[in-house]
């Protein structure tokens, strides 16, 4: 996951406040995903782009926006922090996307604590 | 969409011995199968996948097993070793859609 950055690494944040975690990649990958992990449930998808300023929902995508300005920066904002949203965040790369068969490549996630 | 289950969720080994993981998937259009190994404190880790038109596949310790017909597909790691300790997640994507995972298996190797 080296040309993968994610940051912060670990964030704090209140209820109400609206939080951006950023997804930096130096793959020159097309597609960009942010998955949101917690016990029991495994990788859930919460948002992707297939490309500068093309984004779409995936299954857990309420209370979340995305952003995609430039090829290798994703964001994910949380507009208004929820505790149902304290969790860990991967943001990940495919160089094919949907189209074809092959896995991703993932950040070292960002932990979101949410009090 | 596809429901993806995994079974165990924990898993403890005896240094040496075999581990098995195994997943089954609902929609029989999916067509790639790939695993995911995360340690601790950093992002999931592709170590093997198979697509649908192969019946396994192996590199070096660890192989993968599928069965279509049976939507059942399975991690196998041979002679285990400690650094093997980690959490396993599987995968099933359709072709033109996302990847649903299993919810996660945290092997642990005794030495």
């Amino acid at each position: 996951d080296a040309g993968i950055t994610q940051s912060p690494r670990h964030k704090v944040t209140e209820t109400g406040t609206p939080v951006t975690l950023r997804c930096h990649q130096t793959e020159n990958h097309r597609y960009m995903y942010w998955y949101r992990q917690d016990p029991g449930h495994g990788l859930r998808l919460i948002h992707y782009s297939y490309g500068v300023k093309d984004t779409d929902k995936g299954e857990v995508s309420d209370g979340y926006s995305v952003s995609r300005s430039k090829t290798e920066d994703f964001l994910l904002t949380l507009e208004s922090a929820t505790s149902s949203q304290t969790s860990v965040y991967f943001c990940a790369t495919s160089h094919h996307g949907g189209s074809s068969n092959y896995g991703y490549t993932f950040g070292s996630g960002t932990r979101l604590t949410v009090v | 969409g596809e429901n993806v289950e995994q079974h165990p969720s924990t898993l403890s080994v005896q240094e040496g011995d075999s581990a098995v993981i195994k997943c089954t998937y609902s929609d029989s259009a999916s067509n790639y199968f790939p695993w995911y190994k995360q340690e601790l404190g950093k992002g999931p880790q592709l170590i093997i996948d198979i697509r649908s038109n192969v019946g396994e596949k192996k590199d070096q310790r660890i192989a993968v097993t599928l069965n279509k017909t049976a939507k059942h597909f399975s991690l196998h790691i041979t002679e285990t070793q400690p650094e093997d300790s980690a959490v396993y997640f599987c995968a099933a994507h359709i072709t033109g859609n996302q990847f649903y995972f299993g919810t996660g298996t945290s092997l642990t190797v005794i030495p």
